[in-house]
């Protein structure tokens, strides 16, 4: 299996609150990626990363930010949490920018804003 | 844009009947194919790929062929097991997109004894 770490697996907060989750991995792959799961609507892009520093965003990006100031780690933060963020959030890294290459992702973060 | 759609579940089958659930995909460049499985309580994993036309991916008894002229990838296995039991998601990469994926919005399939 693909080292990959997420922290912490599971959260509850308030509205409004700052969040930060963590997804590592011993890999030394170049790209990684944060998804969050909802029901019906399988897994959306949030963010991703093709180096340190260098992020750019996905399909449900409003309400996020990410960094990466190490190979191995990612980071994503909800600034002010909402209850629409409730949700369950998957780290993934992938070796290239090729299409054909596979995603392997993390055991998940499940997060719940009241 | 690129999009997949798949088979609202829940599927429920017996042990060793036939399973296929179906996927069909929209895309701008030339897709990679995919299907992942997710467990209770887990991340997804690889179950199988295909990334051209006609090419067949396998694995675990599971096979699915990408069929270009009907922009589908459908998801069978012969002899289903209780094991089985997870959750089944066909996704898209696109050539125009670079490692991008895109997934439909998965299929619960039970497996009963």
């Amino acid at each position: 299996d693909a080292g990959i770490t997420q922290s912490p697996r599971h959260k509850v907060t308030e509205t409004g609150t700052p969040v930060t989750l963590r997804c590592h991995q011993t890999e030394n792959h170049r790209y990684m990626y944060w998804y969050r799961q909802d029901p019906g609507h399988g897994l959306r892009l949030i963010h991703y990363s093709y180096g340190v520093k260098d992020t750019d965003k996905g399909e449900v990006s409003d309400g996020y930010s990410v960094s990466r100031s190490k190979t191995e780690d990612f980071l994503l933060t909800l600034e002010s949490a909402t209850s629409s963020q409730t949700s369950v959030y998957f780290c993934a890294i992938s070796e290239s920018e090729y299409s054909n290459q596979p995603q392997h992702f993390g055991d998940g973060t499940r997060l719940s804003i009241l | 844009g690129d999009s997949v759609t798949q088979m609202e579940g829940p599927v429920t089958l017996s042990e060793e009947a036939f399973l296929t659930i179906n996927c069909t995909y929209t895309a701008t460049g030339y897709p990679s194919l995919f299907w992942y499985v997710q467990y209770p309580g887990e991340g997804l994993q690889l179950l199988l790929k295909a990334t051209k036309a006609d090419d067949k991916g396998s694995n675990k008894g599971f096979e699915a062929t990408y069929r270009k002229e009907t922009t589908s990838f459908h998801l069978e296995k012969g002899s289903v097991q209780v094991s089985d039991s997870a959750v089944y998601f066909c996704a898209l990469s696109d050539s125009d997109a670079g490692n991008m994926l895109t997934f439909g919005g998965g299929t619960r399939l039970m497996v009963k004894p």
